[in-house]
């Protein structure tokens, strides 16, 4: 089983600053099959990135992902107000799938 | 628009059967390109992906789950189900459907799930 591990747990900035979160895995992931999602409160996750790097329909390009390997990363360029959410990133190379435990992106 | 719905009992007491439904709208199960999955979600475990199937048959179950867990598809109904069996505190979560290619693009909002005497 792939592990992925995310860091910071969380990260406390303002309104318009650069957030960068990490998610490493236990293993390679094939063919960079890595999503990631944000979620709010009383919400379902919502797609933001696929195979590392693609954005999802209707996601503002201001969210990025990068990476390779076992290596990945999200970067919101600027913060909005509403990008204050949990941050979880998932592999899909292989079974079973995997979720990392999250970064909180909180307002500071 | 894809809408996933899901459905069924928010107590279930312990040692017995858990069972969800979800119905889908927009897109049929029975499409080769997407498989469809049960996530769950709980403070102590996080996202757990329960299992997935896709409508050729093909079922994946988490190791952890794969002697409780049933997966099956309806397509008459355009719905999949979860069975649980023998659920114990552990199984208390929020469960998601979910459907997925390349990651979950689209996800039900989710039920919450009390296993409790």
């Amino acid at each position: 089983e792939i592990v992925l591990t995310q860091s910071p747990d969380t990260l406390s900035l303002s309104p318009g600053e650069r957030a960068t979160l990490s998610c490493r895995a236990s293993q390679y992931v094939g063919s960079n099959r890595v999503a990631w999602y944000q979620q709010k409160p009383g919400q379902a996750p919502r797609l933001l990135i696929n195979a590392a790097s693609s954005r999802a329909t209707g996601i503002p390009d201001r969210f990025s992902g990068s990476g390779s390997g076992t290596d990945f990363t999200l970067t919101i360029s600027r913060l909005e107000p509403e990008d204050f959410a949990v941050y979880f990133c998932q592999q899909y190379g292989d079974s079973p799938l995997t979720f990392g435990p999250g970064t909180k992106v909180e307002i500071k | 628009q894809v809408q996933l719905q899901e459905s069924g009992p928010g107590l279930v007491r312990p040692s017995q059967t858990l069972s969800l439904t979800c119905s889908v709208s927009g897109e049929t199960v029975s499409s080769g390109l997407f498989y469809w999955s049960w996530i769950r979600q709980s403070p102590g475990k996080g996202l757990e992906c329960i299992g997935y199937i896709y409508y050729s048959g093909t079922i994946y179950y988490s190791p952890s789950l794969k002697n409780r867990a049933v997966i099956s598809v309806d397509t008459s109904k355009n719905q999949f189900s979860l069975n649980l069996n023998s659920v114990t505190d552990a199984d208390t979560a929020v469960y998601f459907c979910a459907r997925g290619n390349k990651g979950f693009q689209y996800w039900g909002q989710g039920t919450r799930v009390f296993v409790s005497s």
